[in-house]
């Protein structure tokens, strides 16, 4: 099964800064990757799908980018509600797989 | 919009069958896609399986052994079975809408809540 190793596991940043976060996989996932944010106690939310197209009613200061093995979603300024667990997950292969999660926290 | 509820038994007796449904309200369970998935105390995120209105299904080769999905479309509801559990089955367990977007997105756009499954003597 394909490997997501998400890095860093966490990252500490302050409100107003620019949070990057890393998602590799074993092997070529093509763009057919997803992220999804979790808060405390609450189920994932869809963020961005297929690498780099935002939800339904995510706003823009998320963004995601990459294709193949390597994947990048930024936060432009975060904001105090986007200080949370952020998961990629790969849909090309089956099993699909989740990273293991990268933690944004102040 | 439509929402998705798990409900279930939250203590389950090792080597037992785990059995949990998801209702579907404010929505068609028709023409889309029905996943299970499930987060260890701790942990990270793990797919079990999915079903498609059809009936056809798709499970994790790791659990393929003990987990049957099924559908009641009459009822709005998709279930999950999960057989000769031990305490590696506790977890968080969740339902979640799995969207198919030509040409080839898939993607979890609506979850229910998640419930507590602790398998326990």
């Amino acid at each position: 099964e394909i490997v997501m190793t998400q890095s860093p596991a966490t990252l500490s940043v302050s409100p107003g800064e620019r949070a990057t976060l890393s998602c590799r996989a074993s092997q070529s996932v093509s763009s057919n990757l997803d992220w999804y944010q979790q808060k405390p106690g609450q189920a994932p939310r869809l963020l961005i799908y297929g690498a780099s197209t935002r939800a339904t009613g995510i706003p823009a200061r998320f963004s995601g980018s990459g294709s193949g093995t390597e994947f990048t979603l930024t936060i432009s300024s975060l904001q105090s509600e986007d200080f949370a667990v952020y998961y990629c997950q790969q849909y090309n292969n089956w099993p699909w797989t989740f990273g293991l999660g990268t933690r944004v926290e102040i | 919009q439509v929402q998705l509820q798990e409900s279930g038994p939250g203590l389950v007796k090792p080597s037992e069958t785990l059995s949990l449904t998801c209702t579907v309200s404010n929505g068609s369970i028709s023409s889309y896609y029905w996943s299970w998935i499930r987060q260890p105390p701790g942990k990270g995120l793990e797919w079990i399986g999915f079903i498609y209105d059809t009936g056809n299904t798709n499970y994790n080769p790791s659990l393929k052994r003990r987990v049957t999905i099924s559908l009641d479309t009459s009822k709005n509801q998709f279930s999950l079975k999960l057989t000769s559990v031990t305490a590696a089955d506790t977890a968080v367990y969740y339902c979640a809408r799995l969207q198919w977007l030509a040409p080839y997105y898939y993607y979890m756009d609506v979850w229910g809540q998640g419930t507590t499954v602790t398998v326990s003597s």
